[in-house]
């Protein structure tokens, strides 16, 4: 399967811990985005890197996230400090950035719930 | 204001009946519009590109007005398959992208 994969799947967490989350993008894709969604809402956009390099955040994005993209591969969304209101599906896409239209394709996703 | 907002239903149709969604967007330099279907818990999937001269993919047209800064999907003889969540998505410029809440569909036997 040569789509994008997201790990874990599912997250429990107590407030207060940290947590990480990876995504693995399509692999000759060189832009990736993070978005968070909660239920009944589209989701929302966190950031966006173009190879290694973020070049937009969200307001959205807090000091407490931190997201990633070293080698321009994959990409990690951390969450310090975790809040009962982090709790939401946190959804990666990727898309090739060299065409006119910017098609992104998801990944499953990555539940996370604070206790 | 939201920068992309959709009717969120249910629209409930017969199988094989035309039904048709619009949505707004309030920036009027976005740049590429996106439908997109999503399952229950399952994640976004690009249904469509939207080009300014519209487009058709079988059973589903999808247009663009930018003067009326608004896009539409119609989805024809419907399947009890097209049942999901229909989310309208705008290219607000530097490519962050935003999402309307999405439009539910029920298609009924």
């Amino acid at each position: 399967d040569t789509g994008v994969s997201q790990n874990p799947r599912h997250k429990i967490t107590k407030r207060g811990q940290n947590v990480t989350f990876r995504c693995d993008p399509i692999s000759e894709h060189n832009r990736l985005y993070w978005y968070r969604q909660t239920l009944g809402q589209g989701p929302e956009f966190l950031t966006y890197f173009q190879n290694e390099a973020q070049l937009e955040k969200s307001r959205l994005l807090s000091d407490r996230f931190s997201a990633e993209r070293p080698k321009g591969s994959f990409s990690t969304l951390e969450i310090q400090r975790t809040e009962q209101g982090d709790s939401a599906m946190y959804l990666c896409a990727s898309s090739h950035g060299g065409k006119e239209v910017d098609e992104q394709y998801f990944g499953p996703g990555t539940r996370l719930t604070v206790t | 204001r939201k920068e992309v907002e959709q009717d969120p239903g249910p629209f409930n149709v017969p199988e094989g009946a035309t039904v048709a969604f619009n949505c707004t967007y309030s920036n009027s330099a976005s740049q590429s519009f996106f439908w997109y279907r999503q399952d229950c818990r399952k994640e976004p999937k690009l249904l469509m590109s939207v080009y300014s001269s519209g487009n058709e993919d079988g059973r589903f047209t999808a247009q663009l007005n930018r003067a009326s800064q608004y896009i539409s999907l119609l989805i024809r003889d419907s399947k009890l398959s097209d049942s999901a969540t229909y989310l309208c998505v705008v290219n607000g410029g530097f490519n962050k992208f935003y999402f309307g809440s999405g439009t539910k569909l029920n298609v009924k036997p």
